[in-house]
């Protein structure tokens, strides 16, 4: 079935670089996504990519695909402590359809 | 803020009480998505609605139902809860070509 795997812990200092790791299993993924969610908050959703992508960059964030491997990453430059929050991988299928999440990374960045 | 409204923001009741939770999509947006967020099962989908229609069902239990009215908005019933139904349950909208969703700031559910 589908599913999605990422770390569930990420400690970085201020002004470093994050990236934070996903796999997931289904292949016929269209759409992979990444979402912010801060304490007490909803989710926020950060940037995707569409599958027949292999990059995309927005500010501080780039998005790397390996479809080859069902490989995912977030790279969060000069992270910030504002930064600290749980990122959330999901996958989607066909468009339109629900998100398959994974259990979410806790970024903590320190001073 | 992403334009998704939900109401309330937290909910307190007792086991055996049934609660509705309420969503308004953004404006523009045909589906509604619901999904729970609980510590143990992580974030769950639940059911979508497309202009009124259901139109994709997850793990939703037979004690929960939702709909989707006219106006778009959509409610989430929830009935002879029990302590295991504390949650946190999300609503997200999606646009007709179906890339992203937006979710709501969630309904907190405590059941006592």
């Amino acid at each position: 079935g589908e599913d999605v795997e990422q770390s569930l812990f990420l400690s970085v200092r201020e002004g470093d670089s994050s990236v934070i790791n996903c796999t997931y299993t289904d292949s016929s993924s269209t759409y992979l996504y990444w979402y912010k969610q801060e304490p007490g908050a909803g989710l926020q959703l950060l940037t995707y990519i569409f599958s027949n992508m292999d990059m995309k960059q927005d500010q501080r964030l780039t998005v790397l695909l390996n479809k080859k491997d069902k490989h995912l990453s977030l790279r969060i430059a000069d992270t910030q402590t504002g930064d600290s929050a749980i990122y959330f991988c999901a996958e989607r299928g066909q468009a339109g359809t629900a998100l398959i999440f994974g259990k979410g990374t806790t970024l903590s960045v320190s001073s | 803020d992403s334009g998704v409204t939900q109401t309330p923001k937290h909910l307190i009741t007792a086991t055996g009480q049934r609660v509705t939770l309420r969503c308004s999509p953004r404006s523009g947006d045909l589906s509604v998505y619901w999904y729970q967020q609980s510590l143990d099962q992580g974030l769950q989908f639940l059911i979508q609605y497309y202009n009124g229609e259901e139109r994709a069902k997850g793990n939703i239990l037979e004690r929960f139902s939702a709909q989707q009215f006219p106006d778009l908005h959509s409610e989430l019933n929830l009935s002879s809860l029990e302590l295991g139904d504390s949650a946190l349950y999300f609503c997200a909208s999606g646009n007709s070509g179906g890339d992203t969703q937006y979710f709501g700031p969630g309904t907190r559910l405590t059941v006592l």
